[in-house]
């Protein structure tokens, strides 16, 4: 079945600077990524998504980049603020056979004043 | 237009008993899925209902059971209940024909003792 690895489980960043989280994954097949953010207590809440048809998409201050022969994608938040703190997570499936989505284990991330 | 919604948010059980968790979907989905998050862990898949069916199903024993309703509302059922089922259950609601696109509940918090 399908794997996703996430890295890095915890990450620091200042308020204003980058922060970049990356994930792979083992299934060639698999063709849709999402990714979610959960704050504390809260439900896991879909920010931005990418299919393998496409290799970049952006939405605001949030871009997803996919390298499907490297099979890795990855979440990059610019301009960080404060409500970016949470925990991250990647996910991946493959649309043709399946309907599960399988995650990552999660990205901390911190944005310090 | 309504989100989805779970029931009850919190709930306290001892080893040995059942439970059931109830899922309403967002409006005009017809599609749900289960996923187990123990603490610090990624969402895991533990079934899909489409039709008043299971689609699909993971990694999870027998004791996990489901139902849906013809108005696509869902149940989860953990019977024999284990320390290690302690977790929060979430419910992933979404539209057949574009399933890979879901979207969570609050969750159900489930403490076994």
């Amino acid at each position: 079945g399908e794997n996703v690895e996430q890295h890095p489980s915890t990450l620091s960043v200042q308020e204003g600077d980058s922060a970049v989280i990356k994930c792979t994954y083992s299934d060639s097949a698999s063709n849709y990524f999402p990714w979610y953010k959960q704050e504390l207590g809260k439900r896991p809440q879909l920010i931005i998504d990418i299919r393998s048809n496409v290799g970049e998409k952006k939405d605001q201050r949030i871009a997803v980049t996919l390298n499907k022969t490297a099979k890795h994608f990855s979440l990059h938040i610019t301009e960080t603020q404060p409500e970016d703190s949470a925990v991250y997570f990647c996910a991946a499936l493959n649309t043709g056979t399946a309907s599960k989505l399988t995650f990552g284990t999660g990205t901390r991330l911190q944005v310090t004043l | 237009d309504a989100g989805v919604t779970q029931s009850p948010t919190h709930l306290i059980k001892t080893r040995g008993q059942q439970v059931t968790l109830r899922c309403s979907p967002k409006s005009g989905h017809d599609t749900v899925s289960w996923y187990q998050q123990a603490l610090g862990q990624g969402p895991q898949f533990i079934f899909q209902y489409y039709e008043e069916e299971e689609r699909q199903r993971g990694n999870f024993p027998d004791r996990f059971s489901g139902h849906q309703f013809p108005n696509y509302s869902s149940e989860l059922n953990v019977n024999a209940l284990l320390l290690g089922d302690s977790a929060l259950y979430l419910c992933a609601s979404s539209l057949f024909r574009y399933q890979e696109t879901q979207y969570f509940g609050p969750g159900t918090r489930l403490l076994v003792l």
